[in-house]
């Protein structure tokens, strides 16, 4: 299966530990998205990096927040100093190029619980 | 401000039923229609799209309907069956650079037998 992973799939950390998840996405795809999910709500948009650029950021990612993509392949996401309200669902999806780039294909997520 | 109102939050269909998910938006530069089928555990996944430009598209059991004039759109998935149940997520994206995709707060369907 060559579909978008990530991993860990859970992290339980203590609050004010920083922590950092890997996003592999589909290999042809050059779009990259990362999202956040809370219990019962939909995917909130975090941050997207076309290649190794990093193109667009939420106001939500605040600057404990920090986002790569260093040679366009896989990704990582690192939170500093995590606070309670950190705890989610974190979602990596990928998308291929101009023309089909509305198609987004999410991994599995990586779900935080900081304690 | 939620930009992609959806409703209803849950939905018990008995099986073999159908199950109609409805999903309003305010913003106009919206130009694509995703819904999302996810399961516990698991990321959401593309389930059928839709653009403006036509007003019903189906695939299998699945079909969007879409009003451009009332800014609504709804997915029914006909001859419901227990192994639909999952949540379902609309969503609306912009064209551009990117396509941040802008997601509903979700259905959660439970199709019983």
């Amino acid at each position: 299966d060559t579909g978008v992973s990530q991993d860990p799939r859970h992290k339980i950390t203590k609050r004010g530990q920083n922590v950092t998840f890997r996003c592999d996405p589909i290999s042809e795809h050059n779009r990259l998205y990362w999202y956040r999910q809370t219990l019962g709500q939909g995917p909130e948009f975090l941050t997207y990096f076309q290649n190794e650029a990093q193109l667009e950021k939420s106001r939500l990612l605040s600057d404990r927040f920090s986002a790569e993509r260093p040679k366009g392949s896989f990704s990582t996401l690192e939170i500093q100093r995590t606070e309670q309200g950190d705890s989610a669902m974190y979602l990596c999806a990928s998308s291929p190029g101009p023309g089909r780039s509305y198609e987004q294909y999410f991994g599995p997520g990586t779900r935080l619980t900081v304690t | 401000q939620q930009q992609v109102k959806q409703s209803p939050q849950s939905l018990i269909v008995q099986k073999g039923g159908i199950s109609i998910i409805n999903c309003a938006y305010e913003n106009t530069a919206f130009d694509y229609f995703p819904w999302y089928q996810q399961f516990p555990g698991k990321g959401p996944a593309l389930l059928i799209a839709i653009r403006p430009d036509v007003s019903e598209k189906k695939e299998g059991r699945f079909t969007i309907s879409f009003n451009k004039s009332a800014k609504q759109f709804s997915l029914h998935i006909m001859d419901s069956q227990p192994g639909d149940s999952a949540t379902y997520f609309c969503a609306a994206s912009k064209p551009g650079g990117y396509q941040k995709v802008t997601f509903g707060i979700g259905t959660k369907l439970q199709v019983i037998p």
